[in-house]
Protein backbone atom coordinates (compact mmCIF):
# COMPACT_ATOMS: atom_id res chain seq x y z
CA UNK A 1 0.00 0.00 0.00
CA UNK A 2 1.49 3.14 -1.07
CA UNK A 3 1.44 6.16 1.98
CA UNK A 4 0.79 9.45 2.32
CA UNK A 5 2.61 11.13 -1.11
CA UNK A 6 3.97 15.00 -0.87
CA UNK A 7 5.23 17.36 -2.93
CA UNK A 8 7.60 19.23 -3.95
CA UNK A 9 9.80 17.52 -0.94
CA UNK A 10 11.42 21.16 -0.93
CA UNK A 11 10.32 24.48 -2.35
CA UNK A 12 12.47 28.01 -1.45
CA UNK A 13 10.68 30.86 -3.11
CA UNK A 14 10.53 34.89 -2.38
CA UNK A 15 8.74 36.28 -0.16
CA UNK A 16 5.22 37.56 -2.14
CA UNK A 17 5.13 34.98 -3.95
CA UNK A 18 2.99 31.79 -4.10
CA UNK A 19 3.45 28.17 -3.50
CA UNK A 20 0.88 24.89 -4.05
CA UNK A 21 2.22 21.68 -1.91
CA UNK A 22 0.44 18.38 -2.90
CA UNK A 23 -0.73 15.95 -0.92
CA UNK A 24 -1.90 12.55 -1.93
CA UNK A 25 -3.47 10.40 0.80
CA UNK A 26 -3.33 6.81 1.32
CA UNK A 27 -6.38 5.42 -1.38
CA UNK A 28 -9.44 5.27 0.50
CA UNK A 29 -8.38 7.20 3.18
CA UNK A 30 -11.48 10.00 3.09
CA UNK A 31 -9.98 12.05 5.97
CA UNK A 32 -7.10 14.50 5.23
CA UNK A 33 -5.19 16.80 7.30
CA UNK A 34 -2.44 19.52 6.85
CA UNK A 35 -0.01 20.28 9.45
CA UNK A 36 2.69 22.58 9.37
CA UNK A 37 5.87 22.82 11.82
CA UNK A 38 7.88 26.01 11.91
CA UNK A 39 11.22 26.53 13.51
CA UNK A 40 11.92 25.59 16.99
CA UNK A 41 7.83 25.09 17.45
CA UNK A 42 5.66 21.99 17.39
CA UNK A 43 3.82 20.62 14.48
CA UNK A 44 0.34 21.81 14.42
CA UNK A 45 -2.94 21.58 12.66
CA UNK A 46 -3.85 23.61 10.16
CA UNK A 47 -6.96 21.61 8.66
CA UNK A 48 -9.14 18.62 7.80
CA UNK A 49 -10.74 17.44 4.93
CA UNK A 50 -13.62 14.97 5.26
CA UNK A 51 -13.86 13.68 1.40
CA UNK A 52 -13.87 16.87 -0.37
CA UNK A 53 -15.61 19.11 2.37
CA UNK A 54 -13.61 20.71 4.92
CA UNK A 55 -14.52 20.11 8.29
CA UNK A 56 -12.04 21.74 10.31
CA UNK A 57 -10.16 24.85 9.39
CA UNK A 58 -9.42 26.53 12.78
CA UNK A 59 -5.83 26.05 12.58
CA UNK A 60 -5.46 28.17 9.10
CA UNK A 61 -3.14 31.15 9.91
CA UNK A 62 -4.98 33.60 7.88
CA UNK A 63 -6.38 34.12 4.57
CA UNK A 64 -3.45 33.66 2.69
CA UNK A 65 -3.57 29.98 2.64
CA UNK A 66 -6.30 28.45 0.36
CA UNK A 67 -6.41 24.33 0.90
CA UNK A 68 -8.51 22.02 -1.64
CA UNK A 69 -9.49 18.98 -1.83
CA UNK A 70 -11.54 18.75 -5.40
CA UNK A 71 -13.04 14.97 -5.43
CA UNK A 72 -12.27 14.09 -2.64
CA UNK A 73 -8.63 12.85 -3.37
CA UNK A 74 -5.28 14.37 -3.59
CA UNK A 75 -5.36 18.28 -1.60
CA UNK A 76 -3.16 20.80 -2.76
CA UNK A 77 -2.83 23.61 -0.41
CA UNK A 78 -1.57 27.03 -1.78
CA UNK A 79 0.23 29.91 -0.34
CA UNK A 80 -0.38 33.67 -1.59
CA UNK A 81 1.18 35.94 -1.03
CA UNK A 82 4.24 34.04 0.74
CA UNK A 83 5.76 35.36 4.08
CA UNK A 84 8.76 34.89 5.28
CA UNK A 85 6.61 33.41 8.60
CA UNK A 86 5.62 30.58 6.54
CA UNK A 87 8.35 29.24 6.25
CA UNK A 88 8.72 25.29 7.75
CA UNK A 89 7.56 22.02 6.93
CA UNK A 90 4.25 21.55 6.02
CA UNK A 91 2.72 17.81 6.55
CA UNK A 92 0.08 16.03 5.37
CA UNK A 93 -1.88 12.93 6.70
CA UNK A 94 -4.53 10.43 6.58
CA UNK A 95 -6.90 8.37 8.21
CA UNK A 96 -9.57 6.18 7.65
CA UNK A 97 -11.85 7.51 10.10
CA UNK A 98 -11.74 10.61 12.16
CA UNK A 99 -9.84 10.73 15.07
CA UNK A 100 -7.10 8.08 15.59
CA UNK A 101 -8.78 4.90 16.33
CA UNK A 102 -6.77 3.35 13.53
CA UNK A 103 -3.85 6.21 13.36
CA UNK A 104 -3.25 8.72 11.42
CA UNK A 105 -0.59 7.83 8.86
CA UNK A 106 2.15 11.14 7.91
CA UNK A 107 3.88 12.00 4.50
CA UNK A 108 7.06 13.45 4.43
CA UNK A 109 6.06 16.62 4.43
CA UNK A 110 7.39 19.80 2.35
CA UNK A 111 9.83 22.05 3.64
CA UNK A 112 8.97 25.30 2.30
CA UNK A 113 11.88 28.40 2.31
CA UNK A 114 10.84 32.06 2.15
CA UNK A 115 13.20 34.26 1.53
CA UNK B 1 -5.47 26.04 25.68
CA UNK B 2 -4.70 22.11 25.28
CA UNK B 3 -1.01 21.50 25.49
CA UNK B 4 1.71 18.56 25.19
CA UNK B 5 4.37 18.77 27.20
CA UNK B 6 7.67 17.08 26.42
CA UNK B 7 11.51 17.33 27.79
CA UNK B 8 13.08 18.25 24.77
CA UNK B 9 16.50 15.88 25.56
CA UNK B 10 18.67 15.34 24.08
CA UNK B 11 18.17 12.15 26.12
CA UNK B 12 21.55 10.00 25.54
CA UNK B 13 21.28 6.08 26.28
CA UNK B 14 23.99 3.35 25.93
CA UNK B 15 23.02 0.49 23.54
CA UNK B 16 21.13 -2.33 25.67
CA UNK B 17 20.01 0.22 27.82
CA UNK B 18 16.41 1.13 28.69
CA UNK B 19 15.27 4.99 27.06
CA UNK B 20 11.92 6.27 29.20
CA UNK B 21 10.36 9.19 27.16
CA UNK B 22 7.98 10.67 29.40
CA UNK B 23 4.56 13.60 27.88
CA UNK B 24 2.09 15.23 30.00
CA UNK B 25 -0.68 17.09 28.31
CA UNK B 26 -3.26 19.39 29.19
CA UNK B 27 -6.84 18.44 28.77
CA UNK B 28 -8.47 15.89 30.06
CA UNK B 29 -10.74 15.12 27.44
CA UNK B 30 -8.55 13.31 25.20
CA UNK B 31 -8.71 9.92 24.54
CA UNK B 32 -6.32 8.99 22.35
CA UNK B 33 -2.33 9.35 22.42
CA UNK B 34 0.20 8.13 20.36
CA UNK B 35 4.02 8.03 20.01
CA UNK B 36 5.53 9.32 16.91
CA UNK B 37 9.69 8.12 15.89
CA UNK B 38 10.93 11.29 13.30
CA UNK B 39 14.29 10.78 11.89
CA UNK B 40 15.82 14.08 10.71
CA UNK B 41 14.45 14.70 7.03
CA UNK B 42 11.49 11.81 7.40
CA UNK B 43 7.94 11.74 8.06
CA UNK B 44 6.68 11.24 11.40
CA UNK B 45 5.86 7.51 12.06
CA UNK B 46 3.51 6.03 14.60
CA UNK B 47 5.42 3.21 16.45
CA UNK B 48 2.44 3.62 19.64
CA UNK B 49 -1.20 4.40 20.24
CA UNK B 50 -3.02 3.64 23.41
CA UNK B 51 -5.85 4.43 24.36
CA UNK B 52 -6.93 3.31 28.17
CA UNK B 53 -4.88 3.45 31.50
CA UNK B 54 -1.84 1.08 31.70
CA UNK B 55 0.71 -0.42 29.81
CA UNK B 56 0.65 -1.33 26.26
CA UNK B 57 3.29 -3.47 25.08
CA UNK B 58 4.84 -4.03 21.51
CA UNK B 59 8.41 -5.45 21.21
CA UNK B 60 10.56 -3.66 22.39
CA UNK B 61 8.62 -0.87 23.30
CA UNK B 62 5.78 -0.05 26.49
CA UNK B 63 3.57 2.88 26.02
CA UNK B 64 1.95 3.70 29.92
CA UNK B 65 -0.73 5.58 30.42
CA UNK B 66 -1.99 7.45 33.59
CA UNK B 67 -5.30 9.78 32.73
CA UNK B 68 -5.46 10.48 36.54
CA UNK B 69 -2.21 12.20 36.12
CA UNK B 70 -2.20 13.56 32.37
CA UNK B 71 0.93 11.60 32.10
CA UNK B 72 1.90 9.51 29.11
CA UNK B 73 5.78 7.38 28.74
CA UNK B 74 7.24 5.46 26.13
CA UNK B 75 9.69 2.99 27.26
CA UNK B 76 12.20 1.84 24.65
CA UNK B 77 14.54 -1.70 26.08
CA UNK B 78 17.46 -3.02 24.61
CA UNK B 79 17.91 0.56 23.18
CA UNK B 80 19.66 0.33 19.72
CA UNK B 81 21.82 3.10 17.51
CA UNK B 82 18.79 2.89 14.87
CA UNK B 83 16.56 3.65 17.97
CA UNK B 84 18.09 7.35 17.47
CA UNK B 85 15.25 9.86 16.36
CA UNK B 86 13.22 12.63 17.15
CA UNK B 87 10.06 10.59 19.53
CA UNK B 88 6.85 12.77 19.14
CA UNK B 89 4.13 12.34 21.69
CA UNK B 90 0.85 13.48 20.67
CA UNK B 91 -2.73 13.50 21.90
CA UNK B 92 -5.76 13.70 19.95
CA UNK B 93 -7.95 16.25 21.10
CA UNK B 94 -11.70 17.52 20.09
CA UNK B 95 -12.04 20.81 20.51
CA UNK B 96 -15.61 21.76 20.74
CA UNK B 97 -17.56 21.23 17.30
CA UNK B 98 -14.50 20.79 15.40
CA UNK B 99 -12.39 17.61 14.17
CA UNK B 100 -10.19 15.52 16.10
CA UNK B 101 -6.70 17.39 16.03
CA UNK B 102 -3.31 16.00 17.03
CA UNK B 103 -1.97 18.33 19.41
CA UNK B 104 2.08 17.54 19.20
CA UNK B 105 5.11 18.05 22.10
CA UNK B 106 8.25 19.34 20.48
CA UNK B 107 9.68 15.98 20.55
CA UNK B 108 12.92 14.31 22.66
CA UNK B 109 15.65 13.67 21.12
CA UNK B 110 16.99 10.21 21.57
CA UNK B 111 20.81 9.23 21.04
CA UNK B 112 21.70 5.63 21.73
CA UNK B 113 25.30 5.88 21.86
CA UNK B 114 26.74 2.06 20.58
Amino acid sequence: EAGVTQFPSHSVIEKGQTVTLRCDPISGHDNLYWYRRVMGKEIKFLLHFVKESKQDESGMPNNRFLAERTGGTYSTLKVQPAELEDSGVYFCASSQVEGGLYGYTFGSGTRLTVV
Amino acid sequence: QKEVEQNSGPLSVPEGAIASLNCTYSDRGSQSFFWYRQYSGKSPELIMSIYSNGDKEDGRFTAQLNKASQYVSLLIRDSQPSDSATYLCAGDFKPGAGSYQLTFGKGTKLSVIP
